[in-house]
């Protein structure tokens, strides 16, 4: 099973709404990913988890916090979010070690903040 | 770190026609790998092929091929007998540093193929 699920697929939210989105996967990675998307740009990186440990947060507002309760699971919990924070979120995951570079990707969830 | 390199901002190919996809790289690690991905409009990242800088040729998945110069420090992806299906973003990538878990990408090519 090479599929990495993402709930839900469209979410439409205001500033003052609290919102998740959840990723999983059953291909026993540990490491774990979310990633931005703008329009017509290449994702960018947001959080790393490895071993169900955040690894990597490259210094992303505190609006967004991300949760890894096990291996198969990845949550990003939103909160009064702006509207320039509108975008496609993809979770992802790999290996821990070796080809981490081969990440498997989930079909995302296109975020819009009114 | 890594640094990727994609000029072409969008390609038009006659169906059944091969096409390459440029990617340029530049690093001082003496060992890296790189890594194609497509995304179709429906959004997915779906990855394709690797080359490692120690492998001896170039990688191969059924259509998918790279043309991997390390002189040059390019990694081309060539398509052979392209589909309808292959319409889609392309983004080059490959780990910021050796062994790093984040990924440096290019900026995308959008093949369009055409019947």
């Amino acid at each position: 099973d090479t599929e990495v699920t993402q709930t839900p697929k469209h979410l439409v939210m205001g500033m003052t709404n609290k919102k998740s989105l959840k990723c999983e996967q059953h291909m026993g990675h540990r490491a774990m990913y979310w990633y931005k998307q703008k329009a017509k740009k290449p994702p960018e990186l947001m959080f790393v988890y490895s071993y169900e440990k955040l690894s990597i947060n490259e210094s992303v507002p505190s609006r967004f916090s991300p949760e890894c309760p096990n291996s198969s699971l990845l949550n990003l919990h939103l909160h009064a979010l702006q509207p320039e924070d509108s975008a496609l979120y993809l979770c992802a995951s790999s290996q821990v070690r070796g080809l981490i570079g081969e990440q498997y990707f989930g079909p995302g969830t296109r975020l819009t903040v009114t | 770190a890594q640094k990727i390199t994609q000029t072409q901002p969008g390609m038009f190919v006659q169906e059944k026609e091969a096409v390459t996809l440029d990617c340029t790289y530049d690093t001082s690690d003496p060992s890296y790998g790189l890594f194609w991905y497509k995304q179709p409009s429906s959004g997915e990242m779906i990855f394709l092929i690797y080359q490692g800088s120690y492998d001896q040729q170039n990688a191969t998945e059924g259509r998918y091929s790279l043309n991997f110069q390390k002189a040059r420090k390019s990694a081309n992806l060539v398509i052979s007998a392209s589909q309808l299906g292959d319409s889609a973003m392309y983004f080059c990538a490959a780990p910021r540093f050796q062994g790093a878990q984040k990924l440096v990408f290019g900026q995308g090519t959008r093949l369009t193929i055409n019947p």
